[in-house]
């Protein structure tokens, strides 16, 4: 498909356990970004891959949280020792070009991950 | 600290009339804001953008309005339709993108 591709779509996981997501971004767009949705909050950011740069890691909430992305493509995101307050949905996003870039380059979004922690 | 505000968090709207759906702002350096809409179950979508430099977009049915003194974007749909029912996200972008919490917009028949 030409659209970002996100897996699991639902994951349900017992309190403590590890949990890996998946994003298959857009081929060629360089930025990815993740995201969470909690109940009745915004879109918050956690993390953007741009190229090869370093990653900006400013949004990830703790250090439970990592994420990363291989060849310039494929994005995981890893949630070691899950705690209930991460039950969310994660979406993952992908542009052409980079955000400093004048930010006229919209996002592309997957359909999420709905992760409920138990 | 959020920096991007949907206040209304639900919208009703009969069909064929205009919505409204309105979007306040903290930081005057961003430089982008873009609305996007989300079905359940489904990641948000693009719908429109403005840049900082500008007061108004249209884009068919679609025209968002920036007053960039009161740091404020509103999104109007005219007319409306059922298949417009759904979430609307604002979103402004400086050295990352800031997301509102959303407005559930229903367009009754």
């Amino acid at each position: 498909g030409a659209g970002v591709s996100q897996s699991p779509s639902n994951k349900v996981t017992e309190k403590g356990k590890d949990v890996e997501l998946r994003c298959d971004p857009i081929s060629g767009h360089t930025a990815l970004y993740w995201y969470r949705q909690s109940l009745g909050q915004g879109l918050e950011f956690l993390i953007y891959f741009q190229g090869n740069s370093a990653p900006d890691k400013s949004g990830l909430p703790s250090d439970r949280f990592s994420a990363e992305r291989t060849g310039g493509s494929v994005s995981t995101l890893t949630i070691q020792r899950t705690q209930q307050e991460d039950s969310a949905v994660y979406l993952c996003a992908s542009s052409v070009g980079s955000r400093d870039w004048g930010s006229n380059q919209p996002q592309h979004f997957g359909d999420g991950t709905r992760l409920s922690i138990l | 600290d959020q920096q991007v505000k949907q206040n209304s968090p639900s919208l009703s709207v009969q069909e064929g009339r205009i919505s409204i759906l309105n979007c306040d702002y903290t930081n005057s350096m961003f430089d982008y804001f873009l609305w996007y809409k989300k079905y359940p179950a489904e990641g948000p979508t693009f719908l429109i953008s403005i840049s900082s430099i500008k007061d108004k977009n249209e884009d068919g049915r679609f025209t968002v309005f920036l007053n960039k003194s009161a740091k404020h974007l509103s999104l109007h749909i005219v007319p409306s339709q059922p298949g417009d029912s759904a979430v609307y996200f604002c979103a402004a972008a400086g050295n990352q993108f800031y997301f509102g919490t959303g407005t559930s917009l229903t367009v009754i028949p």
